[in-house]
This record gives C-alpha cells, structure tokens and sequence, in this order.
C-alpha cells in the first residue's frame, strides 16, 4: 500500500496555534483527508483538499498541500482543549484510501 | 452528516464464543469496509466491499467473516473468539459525489474477549 506519514505526538498550549503535518508517497492522488479521533469514538471528517488546490480554509482550519513535496499539514488556530485528540490524514489514489498513523494532540490549558 | 451505526459500542465475551458486529448505513453508499483499530494506533483495513455480494479481504490477514446481503447492512463475525481479536472494530462507507470521494465512519465496536 501507499505510505502516508504523520508524527506521532504534539503539545501545544491553549490558545496558540497548532500545525499537524502528514506525507504521503503516491502522487496520483486525487483527495486528500483530515479526520479527528476523540478517545473510544470513530473518526470523524473534518475536511478535505482537492489535489489541485493549494490551501483549504474553513473557520479554524486551514490545510495547506505542497504536491511538488507531497506534504500536507493542517493548522489549527486558536487551539482549545476541545481540540485534544487524535489527527488522521488520509489520501485517496487509485480508488482505494490510505491512512497515516494518526497524530496525537495534546492541548495544555 | 453521516449515518453509519454500529451495534453494539462495547462487548465483553467468552474465548470460543461467536460474535458478529452489525454495522448499518442510510446513506445507500455501495462501498463500505472494515477496520481493527488498537488504541491510539493506526488503521487497518480487514475487509471492504464494492456493493451486493461483493466481499474482499484488506490489508491486514483477519480470522473474521463479513457478508454483503443488502446495501445498507454489513456485519462482521467472528466463528470463535480469541483474546487476540481485542480492538476497536470500526465500519466505514463511502460515496462517490461531485464533490469528492469520501469515507464516513462509526463510532466503532469495542470488542474484549477474555
């Protein structure tokens, strides 16, 4: 399978500004995915990015893909405790979709 | 919003004992998958589906069963349950749309054999 990288852990403290980052191997992707996981529940789509777009805003998020370096991120701002949970990115190619290994983010009152 | 339901959200059972995970969706999306998930670690993908009386396995070897019957139904069994087959188990189905492709999951099935 395709190989989507995230690292594993993230602290940021309330209310500053929280960026996730993810990379991902196939460049025929044509989605690319953001998914939040609160402790025991599924995850849950935040947003995504079309291939063909640079940057995605919505509210508190802002998704910014490079395709030339294949990297994705995604910038929380004015992080709140609310926000502490895991982070998947995900991407679509070839009809199939692959996970990375999930971020975990941490919020410090 | 998606509508994907998962029964039941949290089990407890026996070594040996038969369980199956239903998992049902209203969104009439062809596609649909399942996931073991151990806690806070990545996904891997056991068994998806592209429609009615379609059934493939995933990436990850799983001792499970699933079946295909009606569109919005997809349970997943398991003939005897070892303590090894303890995660998270979580659904998804997914739509092709206008705009996107995308993958809406459960709130997933905690299973615990002891």
């Amino acid at each position: 399978g395709e190989d989507v990288e995230q690292s594993l852990f993230l602290s940021v403290r309330e209310g500053d500004s929280s960026v996730i980052n993810c990379t991902y191997t196939d460049s025929s992707s044509t989605y690319l995915y953001w998914y939040k996981q609160e402790p025991g529940a599924g995850l849950q789509l935040l947003t995504y990015i079309f291939s063909n777009m640079d940057m995605k805003q919505d509210q508190r998020l802002t998704v910014l893909l490079n395709k030339k370096d294949k990297h994705l991120s995604l910038r929380i701002a004015d992080t709140q405790t609310g926000d502490s949970a895991i982070y998947f990115c995900a991407e679509m190619a070839g009809n199939q979709f692959y996970f990375g290994t999930g971020t975990s983010l941490t919020v410090i009152p | 919003e998606a509508d994907i339901y998962q029964t039941p959200r949290y089990l407890v059972i026996g070594t040996g004992k038969k369980i199956t995970l239903e998992c049902s969706q209203t969104m009439g999306h062809d596609k649909m998958y399942w996931y073991q998930q151990d806690p806070g670690m990545e996904l891997h993908l056991i068994h998806y589906s592209y429609g009615v009386n379609s059934t493939e396995k995933g990436d990850l070897s799983s001792e499970s069963t699933v079946s295909r019957i009606r569109t919005e139904h997809f349970p997943l069994t398991l003939e005897s349950a070892r303590p090894s087959h303890t995660s998270q188990y979580l659904c998804a189905s997914s739509e092709q749309g206008a705009t996107g492709n995308t993958i809406y999951f459960g709130e997933g099935s905690w299973l615990t054999v002891v």
